[in-house]
């Protein structure tokens, strides 16, 4: 358990309006990752951070924004809702002293309706 | 880029009994890591097994071993005396030191009282 938390865990929202989800680690972790899961695609990264406000795309950013203020937390950001965008999105941390092992919060579940 | 490939989209296994879920990446690094997630139905994402390329031998972690086949960019996990626990999505993961993990698609194993 690397001291991770998402929330909220689950949300209902309309198309066209704004959601963010948020990250929160307790182990001072410099690695955060969001990814999101679907049915038939495994778990694709979206966004992730090396540093605080230091960001990157990852395969599917298309929509997504995010931002790191604080070593802590790491937000992502729907800016206009849209359909496909229903999915879980998991957040993950790199593992102090063992730097390639990811460990993963436990999803929240996104509905656009 | 990267691409981690499972091929059987559903397994099943009677309970006590062996059984080998495949995974083969395509990659041009020489030093990486992979990785073996469990997720059960309450969505968390559970590392199962790692190995480094870099080592020869086989990782192995209780009843969960991984046929490591650097040559053929080959990596089965085996699950021996397989219980009612262990009924899970499966997925293969890869990853080098410096790049998020890529996933494959997953393999569901039911397992059989």
């Amino acid at each position: 358990d690397a001291g991770i938390t998402q929330s909220p865990r689950h949300k209902v929202t309309e198309t066209g309006t704004p959601v963010t989800l948020r990250c929160h680690q307790t182990e001072n972790h410099r690695y955060m990752y969001w990814y999101r899961q679907d049915p038939g695609h495994g778990l694709r990264l979206i966004h992730y951070s090396y540093g605080v406000k230091d960001t990157d795309k990852g395969e599917v950013s298309d929509g997504y924004s995010v931002s790191r203020s604080k070593t802590e937390d790491f937000l992502l950001t729907l800016e206009s809702a849209t359909s496909s965008q229903t999915s879980v999105y998991f957040c993950a941390t790199n593992v102090a002293g063992i730097s390639y092992e990811q460990y993963f919060g436990p999803g929240t579940r996104l509905t656009v309706t | 880029a990267q691409t981690v490939t499972q091929s059987q989209p559903e397994m099943s296994v009677q309970e006590a009994e062996t059984v080998t879920l495949s995974c083969t990446y395509d990659t041009s690094e020489s030093d990486y890591y992979l990785f073996w997630y469990k997720q059960p139905p309450s969505r968390q994402m559970i590392l199962v097994i790692r190995q480094e390329a870099y080592k020869q031998q086989n990782a192995t972690e209780n009843r969960f071993s991984v046929n490591f086949q650097k040559a053929a960019k080959s990596f089965s996990l085996k699950i021996s005396d397989s219980q009612l626990g262990d009924a899970a999505m499966y997925f293969c993961a890869y990853r080098t030191l410096n790049t998020p993990l890529v996933f494959g698609k997953g393999t569901r194993l039911s397992v059989i009282a």
